[in-house]
């Protein structure tokens, strides 16, 4: 069964990069999509964008001029950049694996981000 | 981009009452839709795929329907264990939204 563990600072300063790094166990992070998605507390889901193994990106267009996703297929991770952070970036960011079309099939429990100074 | 909107935003029902959530696509997204249930302070679960096809151990009583433009997720009998918020979301190609989610409780 496929694991997936979400690791990176909870706290980020407004103006710095977010980053995060998705643990994949379990399975080969050769195949599929690896996604990012995020909630803000008390809200609802919000798709940030997706990789393959072959390093090919999709990005939420709201989000792309400060998204910046890549993967480590030698360590069987992938990783979420994001820059210019705002308190409006708070949230529980997840990540996730997409198989066939897209539907996502395996998530991490996800990790709370925090922007503030 | 592709919108996706849910109704209702939130519902009551009781132990066994037949449940059904609606999601529409602003454009025309053949059956590429996904539902999801979110359990408070959990990770979404995938119900079904394909608008209808339900992923694998998921209970039978969860069931989903339609194409195009408009689709539905029913929950036959609704069980305690069923609390929670539902999404739909799109992935005909990016982006890949989600409905903004339905509260069940």
């Amino acid at each position: 069964q496929v694991q997936l563990q979400e690791s990176g600072p909870g706290l980020v300063k407004p103006s710095e990069t977010l980053s995060l790094t998705c643990s994949v166990s379990g399975g080969s992070i050769d195949t599929n999509y690896w996604s990012w998605i995020r909630q803000p507390p008390g809200k609802g889901l919000e798709w940030i964008g997706y990789i393959y193994n072959s390093g090919n990106t999709y990005y939420s267009p709201s989000l792309k001029s400060r998204v910046t996703l890549s993967i480590d297929t030698s360590k069987n991770q992938f990783s979420l950049r994001l820059s210019s952070v705002t308190t409006a970036d708070t949230a529980v960011y997840f990540c996730a694996r997409g198989v066939g079309f897209g539907q996502i099939d395996n998530w991490g429990q996800g990790t709370l981000v925090t922007v503030s100074s | 981009d592709i919108q996706m909107t849910q109704s209702p935003s939130s519902l009551s029902a009781s132990v066994g009452d037949r449940v059904t959530i609606t999601c529409r696509a602003s454009h025309d997204i053949s059956n590429y839709v996904a539902w999801y249930q979110q359990e408070p302070g959990k990770a979404p679960k995938l119900l079904i795929y394909a608008a209808s096809t339900l992923q694998s151990g998921v209970p039978s009583r969860f069931s989903g329907s339609g194409s195009g433009t408009e689709f539905t997720l029913t929950i036959s009998s609704l069980q305690p264990e069923d609390i929670a918020t539902y999404y739909c979301q799109k992935y005909n190609g990016a982006p890949f939204t989600f409905g903004p989610g339905t509260r069940v409780d």
